[in-house]
């Protein structure tokens, strides 16, 4: 089957870093950019980056650069993003999302 | 960047009913090279992942119905829905994909009367 399968939510604690995952199956992971994207509640979509899991390049939105860090492990068709020094304005939920699938999106919560 | 602009942001609408919805780009995603918009379609249901509708401004993905159609060039973009069915009720996206950052309208959510 076809799919990206993501992490579970977070809890977060204001100031601190999450890392989330997106595993790929059912197609070659180094053939497509993985995308990122938020979504904060009730509102619209939002990218922040992309890799390029063939060779780790990445290009992120201006003002993602220093909050996300966008990896990939060829190995395990897993593409990562971390999130560092995260407020409240970072929960959101995330998807991964590459050629036309998308992942059932992370909910993370920044709360004290 | 280029800023997508969507409207209507809503549209309540009977089942039957045919809905068009605008996406507005504030630069033309027409790349003379291949003829080709670099447009996509989107619909999210609630509680869902969006999922891909159309590309490159009028190719249907597989498994979409045909009542969604869309259509446009250069930076005048239309979804269509020939006919609404129930389950159509959702909030529809347009994202250009010509240059990064890749942006997304604001959307348009479809209600059903």
């Amino acid at each position: 089957e076809v799919l990206l399968q993501q992490s579970g939510a977070e809890l977060v604690r204001p100031g601190s870093s999450v890392k989330i995952s997106c595993k790929a199956s059912g197609y070659t992971f180094t053939d497509y950019y993985m995308h990122w994207v938020k979504q904060r509640p009730e509102q619209g979509l939002v990218w922040i980056g992309r890799i390029n899991p063939a060779n780790g390049n990445t290009v992120y939105a201006e003002k993602f650069k220093s909050k996300a860090t966008l990896t990939a492990d060829k190995s395990s068709n897993t593409a990562y993003m971390q999130l560092s020094s995260l407020t409240s304005e970072d929960t959101a939920t995330y998807f991964c999302t590459s050629s036309t699938l998308w992942g059932q999106g992370v909910m993370v919560t920044v709360s004290s | 960047d280029i800023v997508m602009t969507q409207t209507p942001s809503s549209q309540a609408v009977s089942a039957g009913e045919k809905v068009t919805m605008s996406c507005k780009s504030s630069q033309s995603l027409l790349y003379s090279e291949n003829k080709k918009n670099y447009l996509a379609w989107y619909q999210q249901k609630p509680g869902q992942s969006p999922k891909l509708l159309i590309s490159w401004a009028s190719t249907r993905e597989s498994g979409v119905p045909d009542r969604f159609i869309g259509s446009g060039s250069g930076t005048d973009f239309t979804l269509t829905i020939s006919s609404v069915q129930a389950e159509d009720l959702a909030v529809y996206y347009c994202e250009q994909y010509y240059d990064t950052p890749l942006t997304f309208g604001s959307g348009t959510k479809l209600e059903i009367k």
